[in-house]
């Protein structure tokens, strides 16, 4: 089945060690999106990717660093977690920029300590 | 700044009826609305699109659109136990550099009680 997979799901940093996250999908899709989201809160846009078009969120913090190597991956690069940073990634892709389905990944788990 | 505003909740139903989820929006010139249903823990899924005016049906989900109210709606009939989450409404701008993106609101949770 054609799905986005992220890895970790769960991961465990300590505060200021630089974390990467993984995103792939065989969808086939141009368009890869990274979200934050904490507890009862809206999935929050960090970047997004237009084929390899970056597009980066104004209030992103510089802290976060992505990488896109193909159409198939997706990295989000913590340089320095903060215990703020402490939140479900979300990975999600889009057929094309003027479309708004988008599909989620299952999402990685980031705990600081 | 574009703004999507839903009830947090909770809402709490019982099942076999009707639930009800409403969501408003600020930017008039939105054109696409969509639906996302997020169970405890896990990442949001797509359950709803809406383009159009008027109604849409799905099974056991409707949701309406109003452009000119700027609100959207999700109606679950017979509601189950299952059906308990945080429904996320969405709302892709028309046109300009945000194109690509969704803005979401922060979701009601639903509570279907058997």
């Amino acid at each position: 089945d054609a799905m986005v997979i992220q890895n970790p799901r769960y991961q465990v940093t300590q505060f200021g060690k630089p974390v990467t996250l993984s995103c792939s999908q065989t969808l086939n899709h141009n368009v890869m999106y990274w979200y934050q989201q904490k507890s009862s809160q809206a999935p929050k846009l960090l970047f997004h990717y237009y084929d390899k078009d970056f597009n980066n969120e104004a209030d992103t913090p510089d802290n976060f660093q992505s990488r896109r190597p193909n159409t198939s991956f997706c990295f989000l690069d913590i340089r320095s977690p903060g215990l703020g940073d402490a939140a479900m990634y979300l990975c999600a892709t889009s057929r094309a920029r003027g479309l708004g389905e988008q599909y989620f990944g299952p999402g990685t788990r980031l705990t600081v300590t | 700044q574009k703004e999507v505003e839903q009830n947090s909740g909770p809402l709490s139903v019982p099942e076999g009826a009707i639930a009800s989820l409403n969501c408003t929006y600020s930017d008039r010139v939105s054109q696409s609305f969509f639906w996302y249903r997020q169970y405890s823990g896990k990442s949001p899924e797509l359950i709803m699109s809406i383009y159009s005016n008027g109604d849409k049906e799905d099974g056991r989900f409707t949701a309406q659109l109003n452009k000119a109210s700027q609100y959207v709606s999700l109606l679950i009939r017979d509601s189950q136990p299952s059906d308990s989450a945080t429904y996320l409404c969405a709302v892709k701008p028309a046109r300009g550099s945000t194109l690509g993106r969704l803005y979401f609101g922060r979701g009601t949770q639903l509570t279907v009680w058997p």
